[in-house]
């Protein structure tokens, strides 16, 4: 059974400051998104990784894949109040069918 | 990007009754999802709304409790039957489609959602 763990699950980081959301997932899966999530929001797509090695960057915000360690990492530079906000991460658990398994969620909150 | 709306937005619903949520998106899509948020929680997959055919449940979820109809290729419905307290929760529809703007593969959308309370 495809598990979806993420670390930490609540981030509370001064403006600024750099830092990393962590996504470990339990079985093999090619394809791993990055969601944005504001409260009474929906899920807002930031990323779709595809391949071990993928890195990409929008911003202040970069996800990178490594599909052997099974690990997928959000890193956020120079954080600023608007990144507040819950990330997932989701891994396609069904040979990309579609079928999202997604991790607990991240929840950050950026102090000025 | 795809556009997908939902209805309602949100409602509150007394125990017992039933509820329909209607997902439409704005061009033909042919992978269609609908997903449960509950209370500060992750989101869990309830079902894949396949067109022409019965949904395909995960497990723990069962037809009886939740029936998806999928008439067409840009229209699903998902009903919440019998509802009690612990069925308050975000139900989402989501679809597959190309990203042109991202490098022309699949990415999965989400609709705005509907807030469902239950008294």
């Amino acid at each position: 059974e495809l598990k979806v763990e993420q670390n930490p699950l609540f981030l509370s980081m001064q403006e600024g400051k750099n830092y990393t959301i962590y996504c470990n997932y339990s079985t093999t899966s090619d394809r791993l998104y990055w969601y944005r999530q504001d409260p009474g929001k929906s899920l807002e797509s930031l990323f779709v990784l595809l391949s071990n090695g993928a890195v990409k960057q929008e911003g202040r915000l970069m996800a990178s894949l490594d599909t052997k360690a099974r690990l997928s990492t959000l890193h956020i530079t120079a954080a600023v109040h608007d990144l507040s906000a819950t990330y997932f991460c989701a891994v396609d658990g069904s040979g990309n069918t579609g079928k999202l398994i997604f991790g607990q969620g991240t929840t950050l909150q950026v102090k000025p | 990007s795809a556009v997908i709306s939902q209805k309602p937005s949100r409602d509150i619903c007394q125990r017992g009754t039933s509820l329909t949520i209607q997902c439409q998106v704005d061009s033909q899509v042919t992978m269609m999802f609908w997903y449960r948020q509950q209370p500060g929680q992750s989101l869990t997959l309830i079902a894949t709304a396949n067109q022409g055919s019965e949904a395909t449940y995960e497990s723990g979820f069962v037809i009886d409790k939740f029936p998806i109809s999928r008439p067409n290729l840009t229209f699903s419905t998902l009903t919440v039957s019998n509802m009690s307290p612990e069925d308050s929760s975000i139900y989402l529809c989501s679809v597959v489609r190309l990203a042109p703007n991202r490098g022309f593969y699949n990415e999965q959308f989400f609709g705005p959602g509907t807030r469902l309370t239950v008294l």
